[in-house]
């Protein structure tokens, strides 16, 4: 079965600070998403890494992707209280011969001032 | 571009009722998928359509429902609704390559409350 576990599932921190949000998957995929959402809001599209050793980078959100660890970070630099969210990550792949699109349970950043 | 576009936004529903959520992709995504949004249950999928076929199905009962039409626009239908089913449907299109759905683009969604 494919599972995908976030941690942490709350992050509080402080401004101009940097932290790490992991995101472990349970079967072979070499495609990972990232996501974000505003309280109150839809998804929006951050990342999308497609093969192992991905990196990807927007503003102060850097995404990678360890296909043989299956494991994905989101590194936030020097936080922002913008950066205030929901970030989910989610993996596809077929897992006993079905095609599955599994989302993370999400982590919940609020970063104070 | 335009986005995607669901309606309604926000409706109240009884138990026992029925309800139909439409959604319009971006123009040329020929997938869409559902999900439902819960604080308990998280996100959960509901199922894909792509060239009016339902191409992949979560684990909810057959009182949800879709289908896609020609134009790529979709339609979910819950039929005797429960208390548990108030949510936040989600609907995403997606620029399918190959067999894999892709990056999703997410409509605003459509709150649903059942009394």
């Amino acid at each position: 079965e494919l599972k995908v576990e976030q941690n942490p599932l709350f992050l509080s921190m402080q401004e101009g600070k940097n932290y790490t949000i992991y995101c472990n998957y349970s079967t072979t995929s070499d495609r990972l998403y990232w996501y974000r959402q505003d309280p109150g809001k839809s998804l929006e599209s951050l990342f999308v890494l497609l093969s192992n050793g991905a990196v990807k980078q927007e503003g102060r959100l850097m995404a990678s992707l360890d296909t043989k660890a299956r494991l994905s970070t989101l590194h936030i630099t020097a936080a922002v209280h913008d950066l205030s969210a929901t970030y989910f990550c989610a993996v596809d792949g077929i897992t006993s011969g079905t095609y599955k699109y599994i989302f993370g349970t999400g982590t919940r950043l609020k970063v104070l001032a | 571009k335009a986005g995607v576009t669901q309606t309604p936004r926000y409706l109240i529903k009884t138990r026992g009722q029925q309800v139909t959520l439409s959604c319009s992709p971006i123009s040329g995504h020929r997938s869409v998928s559902w999900y439902q949004q819960t604080p308990g249950q998280g996100l959960q999928f509901l199922f894909e359509y792509f060239s009016e076929t339902q191409r992949n199905k979560g684990n909810f009962p057959g009182r949800f429902s879709g289908r896609q039409f020609s134009n790529s626009r979709s339609e979910m239908n819950v039929s005797t609704l429960e208390l548990g089913d108030s949510a936040l449907y989600l609907c995403a299109s997606s620029l399918v390559q190959r067999r894999f759905t892709g990056e999703l683009f997410f409509g605003e969604g459509s709150r649903l409350t059942v009394l």
